[in-house]
């Protein structure tokens, strides 16, 4: 069983359109995150959710939205894509906050807007 | 299937001790190996990547292809060297990375 699954893997889209990558993860964590990978590999955290509420929210364009049903998945919606939003996205979750205990993370979702 | 198995969760050791944080790979090409560490409340750090065979902060990693294996190593920690360290795989030519689950490093003055 995959730990944390993030769907779509891949996703190419135009200029603005609005897309949505999910992510679900089945270890009954409490805690979800989305990071953005840039071109050197550095991950950059954009949003954290603990129990479906926001914790964490770094300096992400307002066309990001993360949305949380439940604590089981973590969504993330991007309105207006831009070619500047070209990247992998990797979704992450831990029992607690990251600092205290080990991560899992998904297999990343590879995104390119032409 | 590639995947990247960090054995021990949590990993505690004195001031001045020597460290060595596991990390085994599975994938049956030539991956590019990478070790990221996040301090309490801050950002996921790259702390180094093997095909760059630098050191920092003291921290050094080999890759051997034989025991499929990047362990990271230190030679006198430090208390500021408390944090998780992840462990990375990444194909060639690709931009996916897959991590392992962490390892929490505990240095005690």
């Amino acid at each position: 069983d995959t730990a944390v699954s993030q769907t779509p893997k891949y996703l190419v889209t135009q200029m603005g359109n609005d897309k949505s990558i999910k992510c679900e993860q089945n270890l009954g964590h409490d805690t979800m995150y989305w990071y953005k990978q840039d071109s050197k590999k550095f991950l950059k955290i954009m949003f954290s959710y603990n129990n479906k509420e926001l914790i964490i929210n770094e300096t992400v364009p307002n066309r990001f939205s993360p949305k949380s049903p439940d604590k089981a998945h973590l969504n993330l919606h991007i309105n207006s894509l831009e070619l500047g939003d070209s990247a992998v996205y990797f979704c992450a979750s831990s029992q607690q906050e990251l600092m205290n205990t080990e991560a899992f993370f998904g297999q990343g979702t590879r995104l390119t807007v032409v | 299937a590639q995947r990247v198995t960090q054995p021990e969760k949590l990993l505690s050791v004195f001031k001045g001790a020597p460290v060595e944080l596991k990390c085994n790979y599975s994938y049956s090409g030539s991956p590019e190996l990478f070790w990221y560490v996040q301090y309490s409340r801050q950002r996921l750090q790259l702390l180094l990547r093997h095909i760059s065979r630098e050191s920092i902060k003291g921290f050094t990693a080999d890759l051997n292809k034989g025991e499929t294996s990047f362990h990271l190593k230190k030679p006198f920690a430090q208390e500021e060297d408390s944090a998780m360290y992840y462990c990375a795989l990444s194909a060639p030519n690709t931009d996916k990375l897959i991590f392992g689950t962490g390892t929490r490093l505990q240095v005690f003055p």
